[in-house]
């Protein structure tokens, strides 16, 4: 069975700078995987901020990037706001269905 | 203005079916590939069933196989997650997802709907 691994959880300080990352149990991820990011504050739909590695939705603020490092994806937010606080996923392609990491909870403090 | 509103969850007792619907509207649904995701409470996403734009090809994780199916009405606009053999561990909110470009699994999600399975 297929796992992708994410942080539990990580703190950040307002203004700083955060990367999360998204580890495959089967290899190195690459661009093939296709991976998204989503966000999810408490009540509410998740909403996607990065799609195929490093694309971005028209709705994604620019402190959020995404890439590949390190053989996982990642994730950085820089400049970091109070309202980034929230539960980040990420999601791999393994044609042709999907798996969805753990998630991280990211909390500014 | 895109939406996506789900329906049909509910309360269901264990080896019960229930239907789910996701009405979409606001962008060519019949372009868009559809998922569907759900999130047991207090608990991580998951990756529940795909259809392809033409509903020629569906997809399922391996905890729905051979229990959920996923249909589309593209004249409704409608996509369709039929679940039986319903257990306790399908409690969760299932959210519907548009997927209009390769590589971009969620252009739009629903709200979601959620699924109770108890006795």
């Amino acid at each position: 069975q297929t796992v992708v691994t994410q942080e539990p959880s990580l703190t950040v300080s307002p203004g700083g700078t955060v990367t999360l990352t998204c580890a495959s149990s089967t290899g190195a991820v690459t661009s093939g995987y296709y991976p998204n990011w989503f966000q999810q504050k408490p009540g509410q739909a998740p909403r996607t901020l990065i799609y195929s590695t490093t694309n971005k939705h028209s709705w994604t603020p620019a402190r959020f990037s995404g890439s590949l490092l390190g053989g996982k994806a990642a994730l950085t937010l820089s400049g970091v706001q109070p309202e980034d606080e929230a539960e980040y996923y990420c999601l791999l392609y393994y044609g042709p269905t999907w798996v969805f990491g753990g998630g991280t909870k990211l909390t500014v403090l | 203005e895109v939406q996506m509103v789900e329906s049909g969850g509910g309360l269901v007792q264990p080896g019960g079916s229930l239907r789910l619907s996701c009405s979409a509207s606001g962008f060519i649904f019949s372009g868009y590939s559809m998922h569907w995701v759900r999130q047991a409470p207090g608990k991580g996403l998951e990756y529940v069933a795909s259809i392809s734009s033409n509903g020629e090809n569906t997809y399922y994780s391996d905890s729905v196989k051979d229990r959920f199916t996923i249909s589309r009405d593209n004249a409704k606009n409608t996509l369709f997650l039929q679940m039986s053999s319903l257990r306790a561990e399908d409690t969760a909110v299932h959210y519907c997802v548009a997927q209009g470009r390769l590589g971009s699994f969620g252009d739009y999600w629903g709200q979601g709907t959620l699924v109770t399975v108890s006795s």
